[in-house]
């Protein structure tokens, strides 16, 4: 079974840029995570999906990020315009059931690099 | 200031030997605490998951343990091998938050030959 997949694995761009970061979940997995880890710091909760629905996105940073998943399969990450402090390092999780025991499974994720 | 803390920030052991990791946290209401392993340009991995009711939990030659009342953790790699290198996360689930993930910044271990 294929584990989770983002594609990106790098990118580098230049300020007021955009971005489009993608999350392929493991088949199944009605539960879909974006999180990110800057330079330095820990990794950062972004938002969570349940099926197609934003189930929580407390942790979105502003307006110039958008993340989508149509359908309840794969999901996107959307930046624009990229700002210098969008560097770092964007992990995309799921699980299969919604139970605060779920595993949560990562994908190796997506190195961006705003120049 | 994160609510998840985690020590030492780095370690160097000799292959064969054991070690331990410890994690504190302020994270409330407590769900779960989890132990993930991260290897270098890889996404973390699950370790193992412990409720506030579980006091210890072992995957393998990992052992973790939780003391729910001092909010504490550890984590004990046994017999350790040149594969255990890795970062070790700690990670807090808080019961208002579902599927929400608190992470500490990891003690990144390093065993050598």
């Amino acid at each position: 079974e294929a584990g989770v997949t983002q594609f990106p694995s790098h990118s580098v761009i230049e300020k007021g840029q955009t971005v489009t970061l993608r999350c392929d979940p493991i088949s199944g997995h009605d539960n879909l995570y974006w999180y990110r880890r800057v330079m330095g710091k820990e990794i950062k909760f972004l938002l969570h999906f349940v099926k197609e629905s934003k189930q929580d996105e407390s942790g979105m940073p502003n307006n110039r990020f958008l993340a989508e998943r149509t359908g309840g399969t794969y999901s996107t990450l959307k930046v624009q315009p990229a700002e210098l402090e969008d560097s770092g390092v964007y992990f995309c999780a799921s699980s299969q059931g919604g139970g605060r025991q779920e595993t949560q499974y990562f994908g190796p994720g997506t190195r961006l690099l705003v120049l | 200031k994160n609510q998840v803390e985690q020590s030492p920030q780095s370690l160097i052991i000799l292959e064969g030997k054991n070690c331990t990791l410890q994690c504190n946290y302020t994270v409330s209401p407590f769900s779960n605490l989890r132990w993930y392993k991260q290897d270098t340009g890889r996404g973390p991995v699950s370790l193992t998951i412990m409720t506030f009711s579980e006091n210890t939990k072992s995957n393998g030659r990992y052992t973790a343990t939780l003391d729910a009342d001092t909010k504490q953790s550890s984590l004990h790699i046994t017999a350790s091998q040149l594969s255990d290198s890795a970062s070790y996360i700690c990670v807090v689930s808080g019961s208002d938050s579902w599927g929400k993930l608190q992470f500490g910044a990891g003690t990144q271990v390093v065993v050598t030959p």
